[in-house]
């Protein structure tokens, strides 16, 4: 592993089924975030982890959750999908100094 | 200004030509401000990160200028070339201890050959 793998790389998702995206980064980055990319909205954070342990909500928080059990795992659940939630995601770890390193993307399709 | 922005949203340039960008943010509660390249199919990478106001920062034939003031930072470009094309984002750290950045909504830029 060499900076933030991400998985699955794409996904096509019933509506109302439960999903997780995986995140693991092998920099030893205390903060992490998860970020959906749509088109003409730019990325908006969804959750943040400033250290393993803690968590907190961005932008656009609704319909997903994360849990930061160790330093280099930060995945991302939707509990019920819906196609709102139809986005590539990003995942992404931050070294203050030399800004974020950010994963390959999932592309989840809701349907 | 409330919210991060970015000017023009896209733009074509001839390989060669030197072209600019805007990114204008909120001057209040300011920490740091990231530019990232996000080229087609791939993840953004990071530029530059500025924190001072009056921060220059140059990487080959790219540079950037903040101006925390005034709540603008430009990004520059001398002689364009195709591998140039991409998405160029800027962000807003405005510190708070959360790290948590403000994106744009990005510059798409073409370079024709």
């Amino acid at each position: 592993i060499a900076g933030i793998t991400q998985a699955p790389t794409s996904q096509i998702l019933a509506a109302g089924r439960r999903m997780t995206l995986r995140c693991t980064q092998d920099m030893r980055h205390n903060a992490m975030y998860w970020y959906r990319q749509d088109l003409g909205l730019g990325l908006r954070l969804i959750h943040y982890s400033n250290t393993a342990g803690t968590t907190g909500k961005g932008e656009v928080p609704d319909g997903y959750s994360v849990s930061r059990a160790n330093t280099d795992d930060f995945p991302l659940t939707l509990a019920s999908a819906v196609p709102s939630q139809t986005s590539v995601y990003f995942c992404a770890s931050s070294d203050k100094r030399y800004g974020y390193t950010f994963g390959s993307g999932t592309r989840l399709t809701v349907v | 200004i409330l919210n991060v922005e970015q000017s023009p949203q896209s733009l074509h340039v001839q390989e060669g030509d030197s072209t600019n960008f805007t990114c204008s943010f909120p001057s209040s509660n300011f920490y740091a401000l990231h530019w990232y390249r996000w080229e087609t199919a791939k993840s953004p990478e990071a530029l530059f990160v500025m924190t001072l106001n009056g921060d220059e920062k140059k990487k080959g034939r790219i540079s950037a200028t903040l101006n925390t003031k005034e709540g603008y930072s430009y990004l520059y470009i001398k002689g364009s070339q195709p591998e140039d094309s991409a998405t160029y984002l800027c962000a807003r750290d405005s510190g708070a201890g959360s790290y948590q950045l403000t994106f744009g909504k990005g510059t798409k830029l073409s370079v024709i050959p």
